[in-house]
């Protein structure tokens, strides 16, 4: 079975800073998905970014970049300038591509951006 | 199209009692997921449908738990005799079953609280 591991429950980082977030996983699979989501408070769920396992050119959007290690099994996630808004909690995904597309979670990180 | 939304926002109930919570997805989306998410944990798959055929149900979906998508367009989860663990965020999200793999659209979530 595939497991998702957050190990980071809290952290902080100053406006316009850079942080990040930390993602391990394991699986025996060789193709699969891994994402980031943002939960803001009291709002919905945000994608934020994906990488396919087999690519191994690091996804980037915009101020989001992620480092994806696959012998490693780790997918981290950076944020650059870092802004107020990004305050939210951050989870990584896993998503085993086999037709059902669903997710395991790993337990989140809260990140609070502070001014 | 507003997005995937989700009614009631937040449930209060007694335990023993019965609860609805009612998901209306993006209309063009023939994929449904329903997630459960409990406090200081990720988002745990529950179940979810193609158009109104049910194709996969957790073990976390007890037999006090129903969920139907009647001609496939909105969806309900219903918990019958509530307990105290059911207490957590009920997440919907949808996608088209051919792009699913890119992610999901997820709801804004009911929040039962049952005491």
């Amino acid at each position: 079975a595939q497991t998702v591991t957050q190990s980071q429950p809290e952290m902080s980082v100053q406006e316009a800073e850079t942080v990040t977030l930390s993602c391990t996983y394991d699986t025996s699979e060789n193709n699969y998905y891994l994402f980031w989501y943002k939960q803001p408070p009291s709002r919905q769920m945000i994608l934020v970014i994906r990488q396919e396992a087999y690519k191994q050119q690091n996804a980037t959007e915009n101020r989001f970049s992620v480092n994806f290690q696959k012998a490693a099994k780790s997918f981290s996630l950076k944020i650059s300038d870092s802004q107020l808004g990004d305050t939210a909690m951050y989870f990584c995904a896993f998503m085993n591509p086999s037709g059902t597309y669903k997710y395991i979670f790993g337990t989140g990180t809260r990140l609070k951006v502070l001014a | 199209d507003t997005g995937v939304s989700q009614n009631p926002r937040h449930k209060i109930t007694k335990r023993g009692q019965n609860v609805t919570f009612r998901c209306d997805p993006i209309s063009e989306h023939n994929r449904l997921y329903w997630y459960r998410q409990t406090l200081g944990q990720g988002p745990e798959f529950l179940t979810y449908f193609q158009n109104e055929a049910q194709l996969e149900k957790s073990r976390l979906l007890s037999d006090r738990f129903s969920a139907e998508r009647p001609k496939g367009s909105f969806s309900t989860l219903e918990i019958q005799r509530t307990e105290q663990g059911d207490s957590a965020m009920y997440l919907c999200a949808s996608s088209l079953a051919a792009t699913g793999g890119y992610g999901y659209t997820f709801g804004s979530g009911t929040r039962l609280t049952v005491v």
